[in-house]
């Protein structure tokens, strides 16, 4: 079935250091990828989206190029900030229906 | 604005007893989800429904229900609650299906605790 693996936190950074989390998929047909944020004591919310191959998503300096040949979605910011501390959700949105399959999320502290 | 809002926000019960968690959006989204969310596990789907009278089983369905009478809700029924189902669980919804590719709005969380 469709799955999605995304690297094991916590990952703690420096302010402005450069930031990756890795995320990888497995799916049939051609999902569209998404990153969610989910802040603390909040509900999750949409980061940034690519719905075909070689699409870039990008939201707030966060960057994720989807690569339908690694099958990744790896997520990028060139200099992190102590307001992007949070856990981030990789996730992927079957092609038939509207099920969206989040991988276990990755928690990210910045520290000043 | 729209948007989606869950209630109660912070719940204590005890074994056994039937708890139901609120959810309303006012998107007028046809799709509506149940989410909980562990440690370790991620989040993982309970139960959705694509419109007014369909339910769906999620991978974690098991003694949980809902129903959907209309749009704008969808609640979720613990029949007997468990220590296991100490969790916090979202809401989303989301747009027609049909080809787009529509985002999942999520609610603020209720934080249960079954003891």
């Amino acid at each position: 079935g469709n799955s999605v693996t995304q690297m094991e936190g916590p990952v703690t950074l420096s302010e402005e250091a450069f930031l990756t989390i890795n995320c990888t998929y497995t799916a049939t047909g051609y999902p569209s990828l998404f990153w969610y944020v989910q802040y603390p004591g909040e509900g999750l919310q949409l980061l940034l989206k690519a719905t075909k191959a070689d699409d870039k998503g990008s939201n707030k300096g966060f960057e994720a190029t989807y690569r339908k040949e690694t099958t990744s979605f790896h997520l990028e910011k060139g200099s992190v900030q102590v307001s992007d501390s949070a856990v981030y959700f990789c996730a992927l949105r079957e092609a038939a229906g509207d099920k969206i399959i989040f991988g276990k999320g990755t928690r990210l502290h910045i520290l000043p | 604005d729209a948007e989606i809002t869950q209630s109660p926000r912070h719940k204590i019960t005890e074994t056994g007893r039937q708890v139901t968690l609120a959810c309303h959006q006012t998107w007028n989204h046809n799709n509506m989800f149940w989410y909980r969310q562990d440690l370790g596990h991620g989040l993982r789907l309970i139960h959705y429904s694509y419109g007014v009278q369909d339910t769906n089983k999620g991978e974690v369905s098991d003694g949980y229900s809902v129903s959907r009478s209309n749009t704008e809700d969808l609640p979720l029924t613990l029949e007997s609650a468990a220590s296991s189902q100490t969790s916090v669980y979202f809401c989303a919804s989301s747009g027609l299906a049909g080809g787009s590719q529509e985002t999942q709005y999520f609610g603020p969380g209720t934080r249960l605790l079954v003891l």
